[in-house]
């Protein structure tokens, strides 16, 4: 079955430093990618997506691009704010299916 | 894309109680939905396909009579956690389907259950 894998968190970072949050997944088919951020108290918000290989999805700063060789999304940002602290979570849809795979979520939490 | 409110945000009831958490689509007519629910340091699981007008569609592994998935309106479902326990703690969150129309899936804030 679909499967999706994210680092652990918390994340702790400083402000402006560099950010990489993991994401490997498994699937049967040739998924769609996405991540999604949830800030604190609000519902989970669509950051980012890639529907097929090497292609590269950015929103707000942040990346991560679609590697088939690797199973893998990364999301990466350059420089992190304090506003970026939020739960981060890596998914899939893979075709078929109507509900998108999740992995467990990362937390960031930005220092000023 | 839509507006999702989900509630409660957070809930304690007894055990062997049951307990009814909303999820409303506030400006579109959501004909699917789907409910998850998430353990500590876990994924995301999909728990059910909330579909207008007919019955849910339930994961393996998810108990229907437990979990009772009701989603009358286009504008609302419910989840109800029937006969609650501990291991029944856990944080839900709904999702309404818009791909349709272009706006991908919308979620809720979530609902953190606790059963004592």
């Amino acid at each position: 079955g679909n499967s999706v894998t994210q680092m652990e968190g918390p994340v702790t970072l400083s402000e402006e430093a560099f950010l990489t949050i993991n994401c490997t997944y498994t699937a049967t088919g040739y998924p769609s990618l996405f991540w999604y951020v949830q800030y604190p108290g609000e519902g989970l918000q669509l950051l980012l997506k890639a529907t097929k290989a090497d292609d590269k999805g950015s929103n707000k700063g942040f990346e991560a691009t679609y590697r088939k060789e690797t199973t893998s999304f990364h999301l990466e940002k350059g420089s992190v704010q304090v506003s970026d602290s939020a739960v981060y979570f890596c998914a899939l849809m893979d075709t078929g299916r109507r509900a998108l795979t999740f992995g467990s979520g990362t937390r960031l939490q930005v220092q000023p | 894309g839509a507006v999702v409110s989900q509630h409660p945000s957070r809930v304690i009831c007894k055990s062997g109680t049951s307990v009814k958490i909303e999820c409303r689509s506030l400006d579109f007519q959501a004909t699917t939905m789907f409910w998850y629910r998430q353990f500590p340091k876990k994924s995301l699981m999909l728990m059910a396909t909330s579909n207008e007008g007919s019955k849910a569609t339930y994961e393996q592994g998810v108990e229907k009579d437990k979990f009772l998935i009701n989603h009358a309106s286009l504008t609302l479902s419910t989840l109800t956690v029937t006969s609650a326990h501990p291991e029944d703690s856990s944080f839900y969150i709904c999702s309404v389907d818009q791909r349709d129309s272009g706006y991908g899936y919308t979620f809720g804030s979530g609902t953190r259950l606790t059963v004592v």
